[in-house]
């Protein structure tokens, strides 16, 4: 059981380059989330998603999209990288109302 | 709107000592789910602990432990014996019990643990 994965682990971009950062879960969660973590902001909650088909918009969705194809595979493009991007980036899953379980983070960096 | 605050950004003890993490909430629910979350440097965000609302006893899990005040809005965190491998940085959260709802994180308070 790997839990909920990430791809990649580390990546720095240069300004207006695009990259799609792959969550995939083997724990059979209907509920997937993208978070970004800042320093001293927490978790801010980016776009989420209730089941396969389906996405929705968090609390900073700006300069990003996602797609769920397939129920195991959360997906999450930046188009043009800016550098307020720089973060590192947690994909969570859960049953849905109820506590969430975490990947081991992306940082990305954009120059 | 649910909101959490954590207002100890950041503390230190002596390993072995025993440490309390504060945690107050805001929301209009009578039941939700409440959490603590530990992210060691490794940055793996790991769920130490939750409490269900409706439940009046403290949730407990070996040397970690909650004070889960209803009326007062107030969840906080107990870790007894502190081990140098408890320095982390910790999130308290709220979910209400809905499907659909979001989980909001606090702030987050980082815990040093100094041998």
């Amino acid at each position: 059981n790997a839990g909920v994965t990430q791809t990649p682990k580390f990546r720095v971009l240069k300004t207006g380059q695009s990259m799609t950062l792959l969550c995939a879960q083997d724990m059979n969660h209907e509920y997937m989330y993208w978070y970004r973590q800042d320093p001293g902001m927490g978790l801010r909650l980016i776009h989420y998603s209730v089941g396969e088909g389906t996405t929705a918009k968090g609390e900073v969705p700006d300069g990003y999209n996602v797609s769920r194809l397939k129920k195991q595979n959360f997906l999450l493009g930046l188009e043009s990288a800016a550098p307020s991007q720089t973060s590192v980036y947690f994909c969570a899953t859960s049953r849905g109302g109820n506590e969430q379980y975490f990947g081991p983070g992306t940082r990305l960096t954009v120059t | 709107a649910q909101t959490v605050t954590q207002s100890q950004p950041e503390m230190s003890v002596q390993e072995a000592e025993t440490v309390t993490l504060s945690c107050t909430y805001d929301t209009s629910e009578s039941n939700y789910y409440l959490f603590w979350y530990k992210q060691p440097p490794s940055r793996q965000m790991i769920l130490v602990i939750r409490q269900e609302a409706y439940k009046q006893q403290n949730a407990t899990e070996n040397r970690f432990s909650v004070n889960f005040q209803k009326a007062a809005k107030s969840f906080s965190l107990k870790i007894s014996d502190s081990q140098l491998g408890d320095t982390a940085m910790y999130f308290c959260a709220f979910i209400g019990m809905n499907r659909d709802d979001k989980i909001i994180f606090g702030k987050g308070t980082r815990l040093h643990i100094l041998p």
